[in-house]
């Protein structure tokens, strides 16, 4: 039973469109929500993360969008790049309680040139 | 910059073989996590360590055991592999204490189990 359930799977993007990819939680005690992405033969890496006291997070071209009434955030991706080509997964956690992250099935992200 | 090494990239075992996949990090973190990997159910946790010699399940621990003798190093232990084993193991670290939720990811190693 996934706690955090994401989707798409899978997407593919024009290059220069914009990637969306959500995630929603039933955990109502989760109180900080990373995205990570990983690259083939990588290991994920934090890209974004975003607390509930905001309702927005933005870094570069990456945005996290939060609705806490909802229990749903969403990655968004702006003018994507072949380089973002990647498997994003988003987590949640309780914030310091031993830093547990649950984490989403994963989204495959192709950017076409 | 930190650096989580996992001993193997890929490696091919027989059913019933007792597999030890090791994990080391080089920033004196305290949290260290075991992880699988498969198509579509993300990341799930196997077992955790936050201390040395101290050891927490995750959520699927059925058929691995884990041994962290030393700060820096975390043992996965399959102690007879099965074919429903094969995967990809993700090694973490993280370090303890306020705002440090953030975990530090090795390059995983691919387990094949024939």
């Amino acid at each position: 039973q996934q706690q955090v359930k994401q989707s798409p799977q899978s997407l593919i993007v024009q290059k220069g469109g914009i990637s969306i990819i959500n995630c929603a939680y039933e955990n109502t005690a989760f109180d900080y929500f990373p995205w990570y992405q990983q690259f083939p033969g990588k290991g994920p890496a934090l890209l974004i993360a975003i607390r509930p006291d905001v309702s927005e997070k933005k870094e570069g071209r990456f945005t996290i969008s939060f609705n806490k009434s909802a229990k749903q955030f969403s990655l968004h991706i702006m003018d994507s790049q072949p380089g973002d080509s990647a498997t994003y997964f988003c987590a949640a956690t309780v914030h310091n309680a031993g830093n547990m992250l649950t984490f989403g099935g994963g989204t495959r992200l192709m950017v076409k040139p | 910059d930190v650096k989580v090494t996992q001993s193997s990239r890929y490696l091919v075992k027989r059913t019933g073989e007792k597999v030890f996949l090791e994990c080391v990090q080089d920033m004196d973190h305290e949290n260290m996590f075991w992880y699988r990997q498969d198509p579509g159910l993300g990341l799930r946790l196997i077992y955790f360590s936050y201390d040395v010699k101290m050891k927490e399940k995750g959520d699927i621990p059925e058929g691995y055991s884990v041994s962290r003798e030393k700060k820096e190093r975390f043992s996965l232990i399959l102690e007879s592999a099965s074919t429903n084993q094969t995967s990809m193991y993700l090694c973490a670290s993280s370090p303890w204490g306020f705002g440090t939720d953030t975990q530090y990811f090795g390059p995983g190693t691919r387990l094949t189990v024939l």
